[in-house]
């Protein structure tokens, strides 16, 4: 079985651009959860998706936002790009709300 | 906000001994957790999870034990081995909402 895939896996954007990732979560999966990785605070919850309703989101501004279609293939937005939104970031993908599976994530880099 | 944190930010093994590590955990009301390990350049892999319901909790060459009166997670792995150099991350996920709230890992490097 197929894992989690994200694209793009590099990305490299100048402030004040938008950004658009994707993820392809496991088949049969129907939650897609995003999380943004940093050296300095680790992985923080972005939002989660399931049958493409938000079902929860984490205490990020408003330029994050993402969204799930009717395969449970998720995309999330950053718009206004700050240097601060240099990280990793992680789609994880579960059938219900369990076993929660990461895919290698999305490198941005902001200059 | 939820707390989840690790004793000990890095542990060194010898190859073939076996690794304990710890994750101390805040909410009473999480009922589900999992250990992960990351490579470097990749993302979080699932290694085991364990329900409240359970105290222990076996895979291959890996134990989960969870110790609800003092909120405590650990990770055995047995006989480790190189391939095992990585950080390990603990999840936790309370009984309301879908959240799941990480610590902030643990660095394993084996030693040959």
């Amino acid at each position: 079985k197929a894992g989690v895939t994200q694209t793009p896996r590099y990305l490299i954007k100048t402030r004040g651009q938008q950004v658009t990732l994707s993820c392809s979560p496991i088949s049969g999966h129907r939650s897609v959860s995003w999380y943004q990785q940093t050296p300095g605070q680790g992985l923080q919850f972005l939002f989660e998706y399931f049958s493409e309703t938000q079902r929860n989101k984490g205490n990020f501004p408003g330029r994050f936002s993402g969204r799930q279609f009717s395969n449970s293939r998720s995309e999330m937005n950053v718009s206004t790009l700050e240097l601060g939104d240099s990280a990793l970031y992680l789609c994880a993908s579960s059938r219900t709300w369990d076993e929660q599976y990461f895919g290698p994530g999305t490198r941005l880099t902001v200059t | 906000g939820e707390s989840v944190g690790l004793h000990l930010p890095t542990l060194s093994v010898q190859e073939g001994d076996n690794s304990i590590i710890n994750c101390a955990y805040s909410n009473s009301a999480s009922d589900y957790f999992i250990w992960y390990k990351q490579e470097s350049g990749k993302g979080p892999q699932f290694i085991i999870d364990i329900r409240s319901n359970m105290d222990k909790r076996q895979g291959q060459r890996v134990t989960v034990l969870l110790n609800k009166t003092v909120k405590h997670l650990s990770l055995q792995i047995a006989a480790t081995q190189p391939g095992d150099s990585a950080v390990y991350f603990c999840a936790e996920k309370p009984n309301t909402g879908n959240q799941f709230y990480f610590g902030t890992g643990t660095s394993l490097t084996v030693i040959p």
